[in-house]
């Protein structure tokens, strides 16, 4: 079964390095969303994107956050300015973007990112 | 927007009993709620789903409802299994996932 597949599964930086959340949808997807979870917490929506625009985002997307789909096959968020609350898990999510009863929303492994 | 509230926050129960994780949402534009099991570190994974054209959905052991006008759904697990221990989230959103709410996840552990 086709998965979405996230690297790394783990990044550890310094508070305001910038880094680079990278996420291989499932090919014939045409939906892409990154979702964080702070340990112990719910799982928060970040942003959607299609046709290589950003569709929708959440109060916490800001001006730190960016996404990216540099080829036809990765899709990126990068975070400039790291900072301690950061520090959370990051799920990449796709969907094929028919919107039919069958249509569903999975999810990568995850990336966890510790700010120090 | 939207709010989603899961409860209860843990929930534990014999090996072979019944287990039922209530949610709520606000938005009444909201069309689809999945529910998810998430084991420690993994992704969360998808066990059911259901839109709002109907009101139950059963999947073996699984089931889920949803009563639009009030503005909940529910989780139904039955003959529970200590392999069903995980943390369940309930989600809604609309028909895009845009925007997609998750709940605040109910921890739940099968003794055995």
């Amino acid at each position: 079964e086709p998965e979405v597949t996230q690297t790394p599964s783990h990044q550890v930086t310094q508070m305001g390095q910038e880094v680079i959340l990278r996420c291989v949808p499932i090919s014939n997807h045409l939906y892409f969303y990154w979702y964080r979870q702070i340990l112990g917490q719910k799982v928060e929506f970040l942003v959607s994107f299609y046709n290589n625009e950003i569709s929708e985002k959440s109060e916490i997307f800001d001006d730190q956050f960016s996404v990216e789909r540099p080829d036809g096959s990765n899709f990126t968020l990068k975070i400039r300015s790291t900072k301690l609350e950061d520090s959370a898990m990051y799920f990449c999510a796709s969907s094929v973007g028919t919107w039919d009863l069958d249509e569903k929303l999975f999810f990568g492994s995850g990336t966890q990112l510790s700010v120090l | 927007g939207e709010n989603v509230e899961q409860h209860p926050s843990t929930l534990s129960v014999q090996e072979g009993d019944s287990a039922v994780i209530k949610c709520t949402y606000s938005d009444s534009a909201s069309n689809y709620f999945p529910w998810y099991k998430q084991e420690l570190g993994k992704r969360p994974q998808l066990i059911i789903d259901i839109r709002s054209n109907v009101g139950e959905k059963k999947d073996q052991r699984i089931a889920v409802t949803l009563n639009k006008t009030a503005k909940h759904f529910s989780l139904h697990i039955t003959e529970t299994q200590p392999e069903d221990s995980a943390v369940y989230f309930c989600a809604a959103g609309g028909y895009n996932f845009n925007k997609f709410y998750f709940g605040s996840g109910t921890k739940l552990n099968v003794k055995p």
